[in-house]
């Protein structure tokens, strides 16, 4: 089975500084990853994905994760962080083995002060 | 830009009423999916679909949750009786077949926050 870890509850970062939101996985064949994001009382907005190739994506708003295979990590990170990027973050993946059923961690709330 | 479109956006209830949710994907998904969301954490998979037919169902509780989606276009979720720890988000959310070109990318509603009284 599948699963995602987000060992993170919060994050607090100060607006201006690097930011960097953490997930695990576990899959039994190679991993399609993605990364989400939910503003209060919203649905979820897809920002990137890993499919295949170079590790490092980039996504919306200047969001960009690190695909490790061998630490099974993909963790979202942003070199500058805005207030407005408060919100609450997922890290999701899909096993292109299992059928389409993307399984989502926790979710980490991500605090940016000005 | 084409979305999930969900209704009602809030619905509060009593417990033991019945309630409906229902889902209008993009067009041409083939895929629909119905999660649940309790306050604070991930969304879990409840139903999916593929065009009419369910492909999984194994988290719904079926003694008082059923989905549908009869047209293999727009999708109805119906709670009865409802609890009050069936009170969460429900988000519905969308996808291209496999043979589409599909890589897993789900499109989501703005989701229905159900609160059980």
């Amino acid at each position: 089975a599948q699963s995602v870890a987000q060992p993170e509850d919060q994050v607090n970062v100060a607006e201006g500084n690097p930011l960097t939101v953490k997930c695990t996985y576990s899959v039994s064949g190679n991993p399609y990853l993605f990364w989400y994001v939910q503003y209060p009382n919203r649905g979820l907005q897809f920002l990137l994905k890993y499919i295949t190739g170079d590790n490092l994506v980039k996504g919306s708003y200047g969001f960009e994760a690190e695909f490790n295979k061998s630490q099974t990590s993909f963790h979202l990170k942003k070199p500058s962080a805005l207030v407005s990027d408060s919100a609450l973050y997922f890290c999701a993946v899909r096993d292109i083995n299992a059928g389409n059923m993307l399984t989502f961690g926790g979710g980490t709330r991500l605090m940016v002060k000005p | 830009e084409a979305e999930v479109a969900q209704s009602p956006r809030y619905k509060i209830t009593e417990k033991s009423q019945a309630v409906a949710f229902w889902c209008d994907p993009i067009s041409g998904h083939a895929t629909l999916y119905w999660y649940r969301q309790i306050l604070g954490q991930g969304p879990e998979l409840l139903v999916q679909f593929q065009d009419e037919s369910v492909v999984d169902d194994s988290q719904l509780p079926k003694d008082r949750f059923s989905a549908e989606r009869l047209k293999g276009v727009d999708s109805t979720l119906k709670i009865q009786p409802a609890e009050l720890g069936d009170s969460a988000m429900y988000l519905c959310a969308s996808s291209p077949s496999p043979e589409a070109g599909n890589t897993g990318e789900l499109f989501f509603g703005e989701g229905s926050r159900l609160t059980v009284l």
